[in-house]
């Protein structure tokens, strides 16, 4: 099977603008979660979605949102960009029934 | 406050060493996972430990869950520049999927 792929690998943006990650799971794996890695703060979970709806979120602002569509891929989006937000976001999905996360390589975000 | 303590943070040694790294929380875990991320690739799972005093090994690792399972340890033997990476523990919290330790990142020069 493939594996977890996401797109883009890198991004550049400036503060204020927005962004749309995409994120393809594993054939079969209908849980979608998102995490935002950083130095500081290691790997944060953002949210999963499961069946297009929102299952579990994190304690992130009401900027970074997400969606899942019926062939369980997902896209999360990040409004009115801040240098904080520079991060690597990653993107796991894991078969029903398990916490197993298998993930993609990541989104690297840069805001300047 | 980290839920996942994670110690060491940086460790650089020879190959052929031997090393020990751990995680440790103040609550109990139903379960904990260990992973390890090479740079530019997200985390890969290597274990599951589930019951106290569970011990699992994988080639030269071996991994060690704690009686009362609030901590764990991760054992390599012999290490080669291809373990490499940063090492997660990282188990539930409620509605939050994985909580992940800060990560100890292992370095193994030739």
């Amino acid at each position: 099977k493939a594996g977890v792929t996401q797109t883009p690998r890198y991004l550049i943006k400036t503060r204020g603008q927005q962004v749309t990650l995409s994120c393809s799971p594993i054939s079969g794996h209908r849980s979608v979660s998102w995490y935002q890695q950083t130095p500081g703060q290691g790997l944060q979970f953002l949210f999963e979605y499961f069946s297009e709806t929102q299952r579990n979120k994190g304690n992130f602002p009401g900027r970074f949102s997400g969606r899942q569509f019926s062939n369980s891929r997902s896209e999360m989006n990040v409004s009115t960009l801040e240098l904080g937000d520079s991060a690597l976001y990653l993107c796991a999905s894991s078969p029903e029934n398990t916490d197993t996360q298998y993930f993609g390589p990541g989104t690297r975000l840069t805001v300047l | 406050t980290q839920l996942l303590e994670q110690s060491p943070q940086f460790l650089s040694i020879q190959e052929g060493e031997n090393l020990t790294v751990y995680c440790n929380s103040s609550s109990v875990f139903s379960s904990l996972q260990w992973y390890r991320q090479e740079p530019g690739e997200g985390p890969v799972l290597l274990v599951t430990v589930v019951t106290g005093g569970e011990v699992k090994k994988l080639k030269r690792l071996t991994f060690q869950f704690g009686d009362a399972r609030k901590d764990s340890s991760l054992h390599i033997t012999a290490a080669q520049p291809g373990d490499t990476g940063l090492y997660l523990c990282a188990k539930r919290k409620g509605a939050q999927k994985l909580v992940f330790g800060q990560g100890t990142r292992l370095t193994i020069n030739p």
